[in-house]
């Protein structure tokens, strides 16, 4: 399976954008990028996710780089509720279990 | 949609003693995931279902575990002879379709506590 790395935690002072980046080096071509997040107690909730081309919704947006090596989540505005586990997964037609590593833990400081 | 449903949301028994859970994925999802998720860790997958096929277990899923789905909707995970060390949080998650541009939606858990 193709790995991810992210850093384990992150701060980011409220109603600021935060940038959650994400390292996939051995990503195939056919490797879609998800993020999902977890908050507390709660199981893991979808975020977003994309192949190729930069990704926007009601949540995030997520920039893909041109070699797709490597992502990064935005998320445009932070509030408390934002503060979650969020992790970044590989999947493909032939991978199509959701493989979790350990995340980025988000603080939100107010 | 009501979302993913799971229950017990909590289930506290005795070591040794059998315990079944249950999950009600989206209608008309045909893929249905379980995991577990032990104190700091991320969740660890367990198995999944096309329908009511099992497609795949993960090495996690000793004997003593089992999940069938057998109308290809709700789906049961059953522990037999629980351990202190299968307390956890089991996850249940369903999905509309194949491939990796698809979205999975997670219910809120079962929480295990084996004493």
């Amino acid at each position: 399976d193709a790995k991810t790395t992210q850093p384990n935690s992150m701060e980011s002072n409220e109603e600021e954008p935060v940038h959650l980046p994400c390292n996939h080096s051995t990503i195939s071509g056919t490797d879609y990028i998800h993020w999902y997040r977890q908050l507390p107690s709660q199981g893991p909730e979808y975020v977003i996710h994309g192949l190729t081309s930069n990704v926007n919704n009601r949540m995030a947006s997520l920039a893909i780089a041109e070699d797709r090596k490597s992502s990064t989540l935005i998320l445009h505005r932070a509030t408390l509720r934002d503060a979650a586990v969020y992790y970044c997964i590989l999947l493909n037609f032939g991978n199509e279990k959701l493989t979790f590593g350990t995340g980025t833990r988000l603080t939100i400081i107010p | 949609d009501t979302g993913v449903s799971q229950n017990p949301r909590h289930k506290i028994t005795k070591r040794g003693q059998n315990v079944t859970f249950r999950c009600d994925p989206i209608s008309e999802h045909n893929r249905l995931y379980w995991y577990r998720q032990t104190l700091g860790q991320g969740p660890e997958f367990l198995t999944y279902f096309q329908n009511e096929a099992q497609l795949e277990k993960s090495r996690l899923l000793s004997d003593r575990f089992s999940a069938e789905r057998p109308k290809g909707s709700f789906s049961t995970l059953e522990i037999q002879r629980t351990e202190q060390g299968d307390s956890a949080m089991y996850l249940c998650a369903s999905s509309r379709k194949q491939g990796g541009n698809t979205e999975a939606f997670f219910g809120q858990g079962t929480r295990l506590t084996v004493v």
